[in-house]
């Protein structure tokens, strides 16, 4: 099935710094959503981006639709322990009806 | 609002068998998307219902089909299990075609 290219796969960083990850697409989207997955659950919506260009945040947490439509940023100021888990980007599309593509994930693991 | 509930949490099956996954939507929500997710192929689109019909159907074959009720209360049946549909399975609500909450997801294994 189609999905986007997040990058990086994952990442080890130490406790404090931060961290930034990326969504990209040969499609445009509609929407931008941003979900962070815990070991044997459901993804968990972080941030919704509705426009280009728009530049949302939510704690420590920020994201940005892309000028192009075609990607999105996820950034992480200082990372704390509890932020570990696997980050997935979804692009939203109305070509049809409405329908969601998941990013391939980002593992991010924190050093204490 | 309570959440959307996906039961049973966990399932376990042998090849050939069939199998059915209940979702609850959160209330107030008309669409629930079926999601299958594997470690390979990350998180797939499998059928998306709303007010009782199947609006949206991902590249699955058709031993994966669902339906909604009246109440929003969706399923999905899996028939004639292979061992590769070991996975978990994903339930999503959304209001209309926007946002969507997941669910905790059922772990289905098949042996």
């Amino acid at each position: 099935g189609q999905q986007l290219n997040q990058s990086p796969q994952s990442m080890f960083i130490q406790e404090g710094e931060d961290v930034s990850m990326n969504c990209t697409s040969s499609s445009i989207f509609n929407t931008w959503l941003w979900y962070k997955q815990d070991p044997g659950e459901g993804p968990v919506l972080l941030i919704a981006l509705y426009k280009a260009g728009e530049l949302t945040s939510n704690g420590r947490l920020t994201a940005q639709f892309g000028i192009t439509r075609k990607d999105s940023f996820l950034n992480i100021s200082a990372s704390i322990p509890s932020d570990v888990g696997i980050y997935f980007c979804a692009g939203g599309t109305t070509s049809g009806t409405y329908k969601y593509i998941f990013g391939t994930g980002t593992r991010l693991k924190v050093l204490a | 609002k309570a959440g959307v509930t996906q039961t049973p949490r966990y399932l376990i099956k042998t090849r050939g068998q069939q199998v059915t996954l209940s979702c609850s939507p959160i209330s107030g929500h008309r669409s629930v998307s079926w999601y299958q997710q594997t470690p390979g192929q990350g998180l797939q689109f499998l059928f998306e219902y709303f007010s009782e019909t199947q609006r949206n159907k991902g590249n699955f074959p058709g031993r994966f089909s669902g339906r909604q009720f009246s109440n929003s209360r969706s399923e999905m049946n899996v028939s004639t299990l292979e061992l590769g549909d070991s996975a978990l399975y994903l339930c999503a609500s959304s209001e209309q075609q926007n946002i969507q909450y997941f669910g905790a997801g059922t772990r289905l294994s098949v042996l």
